[in-house]
């Protein structure tokens, strides 16, 4: 069983904060590294994949850095908003499996105070 | 952008009887939808792949006669949870292989559905 430990559960921040939090994965037989936004009653969205040791995707106020060697992700919100609250899923996915071999963790659940 | 409708999102049922389960995929082809499954406070579990035109494949300790998985066409997909116990009472999800803009694979999710059986 593939451990994958995102911390911490859940966090509550301050509107105009910035935040982050961490999922941790095998740093062995790594192939990719999945992020989902999941708000409450919708689809889970993709938000990043990355694959690269080093690699930092952005997109808007949410950044995500990668480091295989270690088996770390960070995500970072920069001056969070009302609308950044969610539940943040990561998901690795091993050397040589398909779509059907993603390990997800439980997901840090974020809310955002206004 | 690729979207997949889940329905219904939430179901409550009396023990033994079946609840179907379908997903939807809007304006493109899934012919392959993954079946997860969410206990409170937990991860998301894949229970089974279904694939157009061919038998679903079951991931080690799902029960392939109490959740039957039927992809009738390259748009559909159901998962059927039969004689349903208090035990089923968790939250399903399904999923299809998509695409960032950036062309990296990723999973385009419908958005659950919430099983309750009393």
């Amino acid at each position: 069983i593939l451990n994958v430990e995102q911390s911490p559960q859940s966090l509550h921040v301050q509107e105009g904060d910035s935040t982050n939090f961490t999922c941790s994965f095998p740093s062995s037989n790594f192939y990719a590294l999945h992020w989902y936004r999941w708000e409450t009653a919708k689809s889970p969205e993709a938000l990043f994949v990355m694959t690269l040791n080093g690699d930092e995707k952005k997109k808007g106020r949410i950044s995500a850095t990668l480091n295989t060697k270690e088996g770390y992700s960070y995500l970072y919100i920069k001056g969070s908003q009302p609308e950044d609250s969610a539940t943040y899923l990561c998901a690795y996915l091993y050397s040589g499996g398909g779509a059907d071999g993603l390990t997800f963790g439980k997901g840090t659940h974020l809310i955002i105070q206004p | 952008g690729a979207v997949v409708s889940q329905h219904p999102s939430w179901v409550i049922c009396k023990s033994g009887t079946s609840v179907k389960i379908e997903c939807r995929s809007l304006d493109f082809q899934a012919t392959t939808m993954f079946w997860y499954r969410q206990f409170p406070k937990q991860s998301l579990m894949l229970m089974a792949t279904s694939n157009e035109g061919s038998k679903a494949t079951y991931e080690q300790g799902v029960e392939k006669d109490k959740f039957l998985i039927n992809h009738a066409s390259l748009t559909l997909s159901t998962l059927t949870v039969t004689s349903a116990h208090p035990e089923d009472s968790s939250f399903y999800i399904c999923s299809a292989p998509g695409r960032l803009s950036s062309g990296a694979n990723v999973l385009t999710f419908g958005a659950g559905s919430r099983l309750t059986v009393l």
